[in-house]
């Protein structure tokens, strides 16, 4: 079965640095892109990033966009998420994703981890 | 690509069918005949979990009682009998370019 448990999450003052992990295990993590998404208090989803096979494409929503970096590590089977000048809302529950690519940029997630929260106070 | 769900909130009554829509800004009908429409539902305190894929594919262990249909901009989820475990928020999203982009989620609850 696919897992991807993520860690990392934690409260942290707005202008600060929080470096998310993802461990995948259950599949063969070098065949997948992989994308990280979040999801605010009580609000709906918002795709982040997304990072190809080979860790040498990515791609950013504009609101993360520079602020934001995505990696990955195939010997540790492991996805981060480097977050840097954090702001309030920035605070949401971070999640890992599987993402199955069709080619020409079409791409659909189709496993989750379980999430990890970030908190960004004022 | 903006994604527009209705309704934002669906009380329903277990055994009766229920339906969500979703609508997206741009089509996502390819070329090749597929559409890249995925719906996903969040159970309570859980996190997502894929239902349907390519429109109108459902995803290894879902249910027979969940269906996707639609073609281009128009999409709808179908429950035939609502089971009381498929309570949760649903959400389309589109797959066809990035950024991926969701619909703000139809709530469903039992009556």
């Amino acid at each position: 079965d696919v897992q991807l448990v993520e860690s990392g999450g934690d409260v942290i003052q707005s202008g600060g640095s929080l470096r998310l992990s993802c461990e995948a295990s259950g599949f063969t993590f070098g065949d997948y892109w992989m994308s990280w998404v979040r999801q605010a208090p009580g609000r709906g989803l918002e795709w982040l990033a997304n990072i190809r096979q080979g860790g040498d494409e990515q791609h950013y929503v504009d609101s993360v966009k520079g602020r934001f970096t995505i990696s990955r590590d195939h010997v540790k089977s492991s996805l981060y998420l480097q977050m840097n000048d954090l702001r309030p809302e920035d605070t949401a529950i971070y999640y890992c994703t599987r993402t199955h690519n069709y080619g020409s940029g079409s791409q659909e997630i189709d496993s989750w981890g379980q999430g990890t929260q970030v908190t960004v106070s004022a | 690509i903006v994604m527009t769900q209705s309704p934002l909130y669906l009380p329903v009554t277990p055994g009766e069918p229920a339906s969500i829509s979703c609508r997206s800004s741009q089509s996502l009908l390819q070329s090749n005949g597929y559409n890249y429409l995925a719906w996903y539902l969040q159970k309570p305190g859980q996190s997502p979990q894929l239902l349907i894929h390519l429109g109108s594919h459902r995803a290894s262990g879902v249910p027979v009682r969940f269906s996707g249909s639609g073609s281009g901009t128009d999409f709808t989820l179908k429950i035939t009998r609502v089971e009381p475990e498929d309570v949760g928020v649903y959400y389309c999203m589109q797959a066809l370019q990035t950024p991926l982009t969701f619909g703000g989620g139809t709530k469903v609850e039992i009556k």
